[in-house]
């Protein structure tokens, strides 16, 4: 069965780049790469996804290895506000494969 | 706020017990997905339904059930509730359930089961 694997914690100060990984070593051709993130008492919110092809948006980047087994998310420059746990996830047909969950701290 | 609405916010029940969670997804979204987060842990997809039909299946335990309505709300139905049951439920939604979409996520119902 696919699933992902991430590291329980990550830090960083305040505005520095992050890059949270992820591996997913069992992905389908056809598994889309999601990422959501879960803010201290809110539902999670989309950040990025991605296919093959490293994607870029106004709150993150997303690089995906040429054999699609990892992801990295990149966060260019970490603000208080990015303090949450963030979930790498496989999105395929008729299924959903979740992480566990990067717990992320940012230090002023 | 995403669009997706979620009752009640909290519910307090004994063991044993059966509740019934509501979600009303976002306009226009046809699919939603059912999420259970238990205390200090991620979280678990419980199923998915789509314009009223289940699509893909998690983790969801023979005791709970969940079915979509031709007006497009979902409820999250759990029986024989035990003390493990406690967690948040969340429901998201997306326009039409397929992989390379976003989903919206509600703010959850707290269930306490004691």
């Amino acid at each position: 069965d696919a699933k992902t694997t991430q590291p329980n914690s990550m830090e960083s100060n305040e505005e520095e780049p992050v890059h949270l990984p992820c591996n997913h070593s069992t992905i389908s051709g056809t598994d889309y790469i999601h990422w959501y993130r879960q803010l201290p008492s809110q539902g999670p919110e989309y950040v990025i996804h991605g296919l093959t092809s490293n994607v870029n948006n106004r709150m993150a980047s997303l690089a995906i290895a040429e054999d699609r087994k990892s992801s990295t998310l990149i966060l260019h420059r970490a603000t208080l506000r990015d303090a949450a746990v963030y979930y790498c996830i496989l999105c395929g047909y008729n299924k959903l494969i979740f992480g566990a969950g990067t717990r992320l701290a940012v230090h002023p | 706020d995403s669009g997706v609405t979620q009752t009640p916010k909290h519910l307090i029940t004994a063991t044993g017990q059966r509740v019934t969670l509501r979600c009303s997804p976002r306009s226009g979204d046809l699919s939603v997905y059912w999420y259970q987060q238990s205390l200090d842990q991620g979280l678990q997809f419980l199923i998915q339904y789509y314009n009223g039909e289940e699509r893909a299946k998690g983790n969801i335990l023979e005791r709970f059930s969940a079915q979509q309505f031709p007006d497009l709300h979902s409820e999250l139905n759990l029986s024989s509730l035990e003390l493990g049951d406690s967690a948040l439920y969340f429901c998201a939604s997306s326009e039409e359930g397929v992989r390379q979409e976003t989903q919206y996520f509600g703010p959850g119902t707290r269930l306490l089961v004691l």
